[in-house]
């Protein structure tokens, strides 16, 4: 069975760096083509792609965010973890890792972490 | 890259038919034929229901369907069910091998 979970906290202070951890089952990040990547919805509000690592360690970001982001990967751990620094209130989102099996297909997802940037 | 333009919401009786548009540019709806669609029920993450225009996962109702016209995708959700009640949300791949999602739609069924 294909799962993807997020892992990380649920409460952070203004300013401080965020760390995600997305671990898979059932899917392989060595497959050409294959890629896992980070969306947020702030509470209420619509999805926002974040990043995306894809199987040959090609990195995209988002424009708006990239100064900030970092995503990794593990493949023979089945990890991707993204790295947001400087966070603030308006950070505060569920965050959701996916797997896209190509152009941003998201097939599957993660359950979803709910985080809340406040002091 | 701005985010693509859907209705906020969209309402329709059991056993109709409704439309949700999704409106980008050249840059994005419109370069490439890998848009998807989701479905997203409250407190649930999204699920893929369209990709790449037309296409469904095998898994997914055929009453879901796709469509794009330049720069304008359509998802059409025919036999409407209370089931259906969701958000549904779009997203395309752009020229710049990035992502962005649409506004979001909320679907009503009366």
């Amino acid at each position: 069975q294909i799962t993807l979970k997020e892992s990380g906290p649920t409460l952070v202070k203004p300013t401080q760096t965020l760390t995600l951890t997305c671990t898979f089952s059932e899917l392989s990040l060595s497959r050409v083509g294959v890629g896992v990547g980070w969306v947020r919805q702030p509470p209420g509000k619509a999805l926002e792609w974040l990043a995306l690592n894809y199987w040959n360690d090609d990195k995209h970001y988002s424009p708006s965010l990239e100064s900030r982001l970092t995503i990794t990967k593990d493949t023979p751990k089945n990890q991707v973890v993204l790295i947001m620094t400087n966070v603030d209130p308006v950070d505060t989102a569920t965050y959701y890792c996916a797997y896209t099996s190509g152009y941003f297909r998201f097939d599957y997802w993660g359950q979803g972490t709910l985080v809340t940037v406040s002091s | 890259q701005s985010a693509l333009t859907q209705p906020a919401s969209v309402s329709g009786f059991p056993g109709q038919s409704i439309t949700i548009s999704c409106t980008g540019t050249s840059s994005d709806v419109g370069a490439y034929n890998y848009v998807s669609w989701y479905q997203q029920h409250p407190g649930k993450a999204p699920k893929l229901i369209i990709y790449d225009v037309t296409n469904r996962p095998s898994e997914v109702s055929n009453r879901f369907s796709g469509s794009k016209s330049g720069d304008t995708a359509s998802l059409t959700i025919s036999g409407l069910q209370a089931e259906d009640e969701a958000d549904y949300y779009c997203n395309s791949y752009t020229i710049y091998g990035t992502t962005v999602f649409g506004t979001g739609t909320k679907v009503s069924v009366l």
